[in-house]
């Protein structure tokens, strides 16, 4: 069982925004570790789209942000396309546990 | 081109034995951990470890600990996965990650930034 909670599925019309959380605990996100957060396109491996809370790679368009508080992190895409349809992860670290944690998953349908 | 190839599908009967491969290339191997993630059919991301392979420093998943090996050949930029006897349960895709290194504020960061295309595994009777 994962120990980052996201909403099962969001949704959005083109043009809109939509975010998506990660719920985590004392022990990896309240306890200050980074979040990143990865793109898993139908049919494909996943892809880094955040890492350390707010940061892009090169390449990821700036309608992608990262924010965190707390012990929860938030991804926002603004200005949904098609091209956005997918499942998005959100992967921290975890002290508890001694290694790495993703998140259940979102699947985001652009409407 | 940086890049992590990974072996390819298997179909296996419960009981067997298996291992598969993550050639990385185009990057100093030895000096990224790579890491193995599960993803079974309609199903989330599951990270089972990690291995330097450098040194072969392996770390698991208490989920994953005793049910899979993680080994690594430096002499040939290949880290492996591998079980003695699979499970129908083992039906998956298997991703290998290299877990990459920012610097964001002065402060190195880590993240799996490099993943290989993934390598279905299906056990069945």
């Amino acid at each position: 069982q994962s120990v980052l909670t996201q909403p099962p599925s969001v949704s959005g019309a083109p043009g809109q925004r939509v975010t998506i959380s990660c719920t985590g605990s004392s022990s990896n996100i309240g306890a200050g570790f980074d979040v990143h957060w990865y793109q898993q396109l139908p049919g494909t491996a996943p892809k880094l789209l955040i890492y350390s809370n707010t940061n892009r790679p090169s390449g990821v368009p700036d309608r992608f942000s990262g924010s965190k508080s707390g012990a929860s992190a938030s991804l926002a895409i603004t200005g949904l396309q098609a091209e956005d349809e997918a499942d998005y992860y959100c992967q921290s670290y975890d002290s508890s546990l001694s290694g790495y944690v993703f998140g259940t998953g979102t699947k985001v349908t652009v409407l | 081109e940086v890049q992590l190839v990974q072996s390819g599908a298997e179909v296996k009967k419960p009981g067997e034995s298996l291992k598969i491969s993550c050639k990385g290339s185009g990057y100093s191997f030895t000096t990224y951990w790579i890491g193995w993630v599960r993803q079974m059919p309609g199903k989330g991301l599951e990270w089972m470890g990690i291995i330097y392979p450098d040194d072969s420093d392996t770390r698991y998943s208490p989920s994953f600990q005793g049910q899979v090996t993680i080994s690594a050949d430096k002499s040939i930029n290949t880290a492996y996965l591998q079980w003695r006897s699979l499970k129908a349960s083992d039906t998956a895709m298997y991703y290998c990650v290299r877990r990459g290194i920012g610097v964001v504020n002065a402060i190195p960061v880590w993240y799996f930034d490099l993943w290989g295309r993934g390598t279905p595994v299906t056990v069945s009777s």
